[in-house]
C-alpha cells in the first residue's frame, strides 16, 4: 500500500505571497490527486495529473515520476485559498489520501 | 457539479443500534466509494463498489458493510454502531479507472 506524506502540515501566509505544498508517495502510481477541502466541508477535486504539470487559474501542479513526488503551487495568494489541501494518489483499491495541508492565508 | 448527495447530512445515534447511510448518483458512474475522515488520519476507504452487485472491502472495512442493488445507490450500514464509528463520511464516485472522484457532501455521524 502506498504511504503518502504531505509538507507542511500547516501554513500561514499572508496575501499575495507564493505559495507551496508538498506531496510524496512510495509506490509508483497511474495518477495523482490534488483536493481541497473548505472549512464547511465539501471536498473538491482540483487535479488529476500522471505527468508533468496542469495549471488552472493560479493554481499549478506539477509531478515528477521519477522523484514520486508532486507540488501545488498557489501565485498571488488570497485569503479565499485559505482551506485543507489533500493529496492522494490511485492505489489497487480507490485512493490513498495525505493528511492534508491546513493553510491560512491572512489579509 | 457532479450529482451525488448523501443523506442523512448528520445523524446521532446510540451505540448498538444500526446505521445506513445513503450514496445517490445521477452521473451512472461506474465506480462509488466510501470513505471516513477523522483528525489525525485522513481520508480512509470503508469499501467500494466496481458495479451493481460488485463491491470490495477497504483499508478500514470492519464494523461496515455495503450493498450496491442499482447503479445509482450505493449504501454503508453500520451493523450495530461503535463510538469509534464516530466520524464524517463522504461517498464518492468516478466514472472509469484514473478518473477524476467526485465527493458527495459528507454525513457526520455521532455515535453515543
Amino acid at each position: 500500500k502506498n504511504e503518502v506524506e504531505q509538507s507542511p502540515q500547516n501554513l500561514t501566509a499572508q496575501e499575495g505571497e507564493f505559495i507551496t505544498i508538498n506531496c510524496s508517495y512510495s509506490v509508483g502510481i497511474s495518477a495523482l490527486h490534488w483536493l481541497q477541502q473548505h472549512p464547511g466541508g465539501g471536498i473538491v477535486s482540483l487535479f488529476m495529473l500522471s505527468s508533468g504539470k496542469k495549471k488552472h487559474g493560479r493554481l499549478i501542479a506539477t509531478i515528477n515520476i521519477q522523484e514520486k513526488h508532486s507540488s501545488l503551487h498557489i501565485t498571488a495568494s488570497h485569503p479565499r485559498d485559505s482551506a485543507v489541501y489533500i493529496c492522494a494518489v490511485d492505489d489497487t483499491d480507490g485512493l490513498t489520501f495525505g493528511k492534508g495541508t491546513h493553510l491560512i492565508i491572512q489579509p | 457539479d457532479a450529482g451525488i448527495t448523501q443523506s442523512p447530512r448528520h445523524k446521532v445515534t446510540e451505540t448498538g443500534t444500526p446505521v445506513t447511510l445513503r450514496c445517490h448518483q445521477t452521473e451512472n458512474h461506474r465506480y462509488m466509494y466510501w470513505y471516513r475522515q477523522d483528525p489525525g488520519h485522513g481520508l480512509r476507504l470503508i469499501h467500494y463498489s466496481y458495479g451493481v452487485k460488485d463491491t470490495d472491502k477497504g483499508e478500514v472495512s470492519d464494523g461496515y458493510s455495503v450493498s450496491r442493488s442499482k447503479t445509482e445507490d450505493f449504501l454503508l450500514t453500520l451493523e450495530s454502531a461503535t463510538s469509534s464509528q464516530t466520524s464524517v463520511y463522504f461517498c464518492a464516485i468516478q466514472k472509469g479507472g484514473a478518473e477524476t472522484q467526485y465527493f458527495g457532501p459528507g454525513t457526520r455521524l455521532l455515535v453515543l
